[in-house]
């Protein structure tokens, strides 16, 4: 079974602090994507990457980095957190056009 | 930003009652439509992937019909139960691997 972990299931902050979410997955998938999502704006992606060191923006890439130094970790990096960027935060990672497989979620608050 | 948009928003049916669901993209730069079945507490699960116009799949109680041209999918539940409660949401995946969710019809069957 494809296996896609986040580090952190519940996650507290202080605004202007440096967060970073991590995920790996362990099926050897080109694709990994991080997306949040909030009630009633379904998911909304942040940034994806489709292989090492390669990333692009998503929809809402502000305020957020991220870092893929090998193909099985995607890290989210929040520069300085803002209480809006409290969320739920959805890794996922997929074959190249293949199904995706996500992690169990990162419930931010930021306060 | 690319517009999936899915209708309807939410949905309470009878138990045996069939429903379906639609999700709309953009019909130009296809690669890929999906589906997945998101429960509460629960990582979103893949049910199909269709790439070719005119594409039907089908799962138990559940298919789905894909039209590139118009840019339209259409998810079906046969004799809903109560444990087809869920949100259903389509991605589409086009140019440059990138992956884009509705925002998801939620359903709730009454048993």
């Amino acid at each position: 079974d494809v296996k896609v972990t986040q580090s952190s299931r519940y996650l507290v902050k202080r605004t202007g602090e440096k967060v970073f979410l991590e995920c790996v997955q362990d099926m050897d998938h080109e694709n990994m994507f991080w997306y949040r999502q909030d009630p009633g704006l379904g998911l909304r992606l942040i940034y994806f990457s489709y292989d090492v060191k390669m990333k692009e923006k998503g929809d809402i890439p502000e305020g957020y980095s991220v870092s893929r130094e090998k193909k099985e970790r995607f890290s989210l990096i929040l520069e300085s957190a803002s209480t809006n960027q409290t969320s739920m935060y959805l890794c996922a990672s997929s074959l190249i056009n293949g199904d995706a497989f996500f992690g169990q979620g990162t419930r931010l608050t930021v306060v | 930003i690319l517009n999936v948009e899915q209708s309807p928003q939410s949905l309470h049916v009878q138990e045996g009652d069939s429903t379906n669901f639609t999700c709309s993209f953009p019909s130009s730069n296809f690669y890929a439509l999906h589906w997945y079945r998101w429960e509460t507490a629960k990582s979103p699960e893949a049910l199909f992937v269709m790439t070719l116009n005119g594409d039907e799949k089908k799962k138990g109680r559940i298919s789905a019909t894909l039209n590139t041209k118009e840019g339209y999918s259409y998810l079906y539940i046969k004799g809903s139960q109560p444990e087809d409660s869920a949100t259903y949401l389509c991605a589409f995946s086009g140019g440059y691997q990138k992956v884009t969710f509705g925002t998801g019809t939620k359903l709730q069957v009454i048993p």
